[in-house]
């Protein structure tokens, strides 16, 4: 059983801070890892996908890094807004035709 | 939008009976792929389809199975239901020669089993 763990499970932010949570995962047979955004009643949607050991990923105010030799990798959320709030969900992938997910991390922007 | 869609958005079904969940894969994929996302927990992979076919399992028992369509859509069926099936369900389309197996997904199927 391959363990995936993200944390924290849940974050409350001021607007306006950063921020940023974790994902860790099996570094054996590491083949590439997902972001995914998931909005209450939307679709996950996917941020990045990363697969090289120091890959940093940029999208907006949202950056990723990965280290595939130690098994994490981190989301950072620069200047948090309200439209950031949303579950944060890590799903490395294993060389194989399923995503393993971890639990999430539930972000929640305050006014 | 991922163009993925899933029908129902909810269902409430009772213990024993069958269940179909719907999903209509982005176009130009050729892969489906079914998650499970119970409560307080990831979505869990149930299976994959490509080519009309199962192209790999999760830990779920037989009584779920599936479809996909030559139009690329796909079918999730549950027999027998029992209360632990109550969750959400999502399902996600691929291109099968993705070199990441980058999945997109759809808003779910809320099934609950009274």
């Amino acid at each position: 059983i391959l363990n995936v763990e993200q944390s924290p499970q849940s974050l409350h932010v001021q607007e306006g801070d950063s921020t940023n949570f974790t994902c860790s995962f099996p570094s054996s047979n590491f083949y590439a890892l997902h972001w995914y955004r998931w909005e209450t009643a939307k679709s996950p949607e996917a941020l990045f996908v990363m697969t090289l050991n120091g890959d940093e990923k940029k999208k907006g105010r949202i950056s990723a890094t990965l280290n595939t030799k130690e098994g994490y990798s981190y989301l950072y959320i620069k200047g948090s807004q309200p439209e950031d709030s949303a579950t944060y969900l890590c799903a490395p992938n294993f060389g194989n035709e399923k995503l393993t997910f971890g639990t999430g991390t539930r972000l929640t922007i305050i006014p | 939008e991922t163009g993925v869609t899933q029908s129902p958005t909810h269902l409430i079904k009772t213990r024993g009976q069958q269940v179909t969940l719907r999903c209509s894969s982005q176009s130009g994929h050729n892969t489906v792929s079914w998650y499970q996302q119970a409560l307080g927990q990831g979505p869990q992979f149930i299976f994959q389809y490509y080519r009309e076919e199962e192209n790999g399992r999760g830990n779920f028992p037989p009584r779920f199975s599936g479809l996909q369509f030559p139009n690329y859509s796909s079918e999730l069926n549950v027999n027998a239901l029992e209360l632990d099936d109550s969750a959400l369900y999502l399902c996600a389309s691929s291109l099968f020669s993705s070199l990441y197996n980058e999945q997109f997904f759809g808003p779910g199927t809320r099934l609950t089993v009274l």
